[in-house]
């Protein structure tokens, strides 16, 4: 099984609104990937956890609030976004972050819309 | 800083032709080259990876030449099909810092 699920697909939010984006794996991977793609760019990574705990930051605003419960298990926490925030927010994971480990599997990421 | 630039943004190939999609970098220290391939609708899925001491790859219709000197690598697709069409992305890695490319839009047409 090389699946890597999110929900929700989709998610609309106003301004004010608190809203949570899950992502999930069952492959043993220990290292996962939020990125943030605008239509017709490219994926920009924003959190990286490793062992479940975060490794990288790419100076994301703090609207945005990683969490990692435990191995199988990545959320992203949402509060106060932007319209510009609106995108599709992709989920990945890999064994791991050292040599021969770096594999990404993505998973079909949730489209959010802030109003 | 862009640190992996793509050419071309779009690309328009016949079916049975070959594609060809390039990349460059900056940084050295990067030793994991992957490239994605996206549907609309979809995330990126690996096609194929290179590491910096191996100087080609080839996985199916697919293959990879890496030029360290140069710090630029490109994608081949042979006999290009239709059901190639989608969105390709080249990315650079170092410990889970990933940078992508800015893509590449293939249509093979029939």
């Amino acid at each position: 099984d090389t699946e890597v699920t999110q929900t929700p697909k989709h998610l609309v939010m106003g301004m004010t609104n608190k809203k949570s984006l899950k992502c999930e794996q069952h492959m043993g991977h220990r290292a996962m990937y939020w990125y943030k793609q605008k239509a017709k760019k490219p994926p920009e990574l924003m959190f990286v956890y490793s062992y479940e705990k975060l490794s990288i930051n790419e100076s994301v605003p703090s609207r945005f609030s990683p969490e990692c419960p435990n191995s199988s298990l990545l959320n992203l926490h949402l509060h106060a976004l932007q319209p510009e925030d609106s995108a599709l927010y992709l989920c990945a994971s890999s064994q791991g972050l050292t040599r021969g480990q770096e594999t990404q599997y993505f998973g079909p990421g949730t489209r959010l819309l802030v109003l | 800083q862009q640190q992996v630039k793509q050419s071309p943004q779009s690309l328009i190939v016949q079916k049975g032709g070959i594609s060809i999609i390039n990349c460059a970098y900056e940084n050295t220290a990067f030793d994991y080259f992957p490239w994605y391939q996206q549907f609309p609708g979809k995330g990126p899925a690996l096609l194929i990876a290179i590491r910096p001491d191996v100087s080609e790859k080839k996985e199916g219709r697919f293959t990879i030449s890496f030029n360290k000197s140069a710090k630029q690598f490109s994608l081949h697709i042979m006999d290009s099909q239709p059901g190639d069409s989608a969105t390709y992305f080249c990315a650079a890695s170092r410990v889970g810092q990933f940078y992508f490319g800015t893509g590449t839009s293939l249509t093979v047409i029939p």
